[in-house]
């Protein structure tokens, strides 16, 4: 059964920190592999990583993907409070453009 | 672009209603996808639609229905809702890699 799992569930953090968030995979035909940024309403997309892009970054954002162990982290260095968010860890599949996600990691940073 | 639009952002319904759930997008995507959000579950396919007129089975498919009449609109049903049901839904659509979501909707089946 294909399946994607993060960890930690949750993690609370101070302002300035730096966190590393964690997303194994078990899919076939995988594609790509993606992570979002959920506030209160829609996800909204960060970064898209393939064979082909298998590290990238955005400012204090940076994602790597390991294929070879199916696993990606996202990191986040000198977090803000604006960071505070569900970080959604996804895996496209087929040709289809079809998604599988796993629970989410919820963060929290702390003035 | 008004991008991915969800219509209503909130409805109560009581068990054994229906309703359905309008999904629009501009961009002309082809692919379009009706999710549901539960807590500590992520996003779990219910239904997709790779193009006008075609619609196929997700991960989560039963108690819903959809349709897929229009290349811009994505309709999800539900014939007769159950508690189970109530959940925070949204559409997603794509031109095959990365999707753009809707604001979602907040459904409570009492």
């Amino acid at each position: 059964e294909d399946k994607v799992v993060q960890s930690p569930l949750s993690l609370v953090v101070h302002e300035g920190d730096t966190v590393t968030l964690n997303c194994s995979y078990e899919v076939t035909n995988f594609r790509s592999l993606l992570w979002y940024k959920q506030e209160k309403k829609a996800p909204t997309f960060l970064f898209m990583l393939t064979s082909s892009g298998i590290e990238k970054k955005s400012g204090r954002l940076s994602s790597i993907l390991d294929k070879k162990e199916l696993s990606s982290i996202l990191n986040i260095t000198a977090t803000q409070t604006g960071d505070s968010a569900i970080y959604l860890c996804a895996v496209s599949y087929g040709n289809t453009g079809k998604l599988i996600f796993g629970q989410g990691t919820t963060l929290q940073v702390k003035p | 672009n008004a991008g991915v639009t969800q219509t209503p952002k909130f409805r109560v319904l009581k068990t054994g209603q229906s309703m359905t759930l309008l999904c629009a997008q501009d961009m002309n995507h082809e692919y379009m996808y009706w999710y549901r959000q539960d807590p500590g579950m992520g996003l779990r396919l219910i239904h997709y639609s790779v193009g006008e007129g075609t619609t196929a089975k997700g991960e989560v498919p039963d108690g819903y229905n959809v349709s897929r009449l229009k290349k811009q609109n994505f309709l999800l049903g539900l014939e007769s809702a159950a508690p189970s049901q109530t959940s925070v839904y949204f559409c997603a659509s794509s031109y095959g890699n990365e999707q753009f979501f809707g604001p979602g909707t907040r459904l409570t089946v009492l």
